[in-house]
């Protein structure tokens, strides 16, 4: 069974700190997204990487898929208020068919 | 575009009970997922389906839940009779197609069902 282990699994910080989240598994992943969801709505696709080693740049957000593809991480600089919010990684295997999901990381980013 | 339509939003019922959630997913989208989120974890998936077809439902619990998408397009998920640990947030997403692997494909969530079973 794959599964993707995120942490912290609680981060509270205050604005224009800033911060990482990290996603690992024991397992390859061909890909691995990242997810923000807000209270009372479903989850957001922020990024998709796919290839080791991978580094994409969204703002103030940066990922990185490890080179072996078991790991990622998010990276938030100057953490603004509008950044709280559950952070999701899913993983994608060979056979594509679903997502499974790590537990998440829940950012406060008090002003 | 419109997104991922769901109702109810919120629906509470008491052990023993049936319900059912009801799901529109983006115009077009071939592949439909229903996701189990239970407080303070990730999505867990329960079944997913192209078009009418069900492609994995390994983790739904199959003397409880049921679930169809008749005509390839809407979905509905039933569970009778709840448990009081089926209470949890229950997401449908859509994609233009199943994954292949590359994660290119991008799934859209809904708002999700939030159910209390008391």
């Amino acid at each position: 069974t794959q599964l993707l282990e995120q942490s912290p699994q609680f981060l509270s910080i205050q604005e224009g700190e800033n911060l990482t989240v990290y996603c690992n598994s024991s397992s390859v992943f061909s890909s691995l997204q990242w997810y923000r969801q807000e209270p009372g709505e479903g989850p957001v696709l922020l990024v998709t990487v796919v290839t080791g080693g991978e580094v994409k740049k969204l703002k103030r957000l940066t990922f990185q898929f490890g080179d072996a593809r078991k790991d990622s991480s998010l990276h938030i600089t100057a953490a603004q208020p509008g950044d709280t919010g559950l952070y999701l990684c899913a993983g994608s295997n060979q056979a594509g068919t679903a997502l499974i999901f790590g537990k998440g990381t829940t950012l406060s980013v008090s002003s | 575009e419109a997104g991922v339509a769901q109702s109810p939003r919120y629906k509470i019922i008491e052990k023993r009970q049936s319900v059912a959630f009801w799901c529109n997913p983006i115009s077009g989208h071939a592949t439909l997922y229903w996701y189990q989120q239970i407080l303070g974890q990730g999505p867990k998936l329960l079944i997913q389906f192209q078009n009418n077809g069900v492609v994995d439902d390994s983790q739904l619990p199959k003397d409880r839940f049921s679930a169809e998408r008749l005509k390839g397009v809407d979905s509905t998920l039933k569970i009778q009779p709840a448990k009081l640990e089926d209470s949890a947030v229950y997401l449908c997403a859509s994609s233009l197609f199943a994954g292949s692997g590359t994660g290119k494909e991008t799934q859209y969530f809904g708002p999700g069902t939030r159910l209390l079973v008391l």
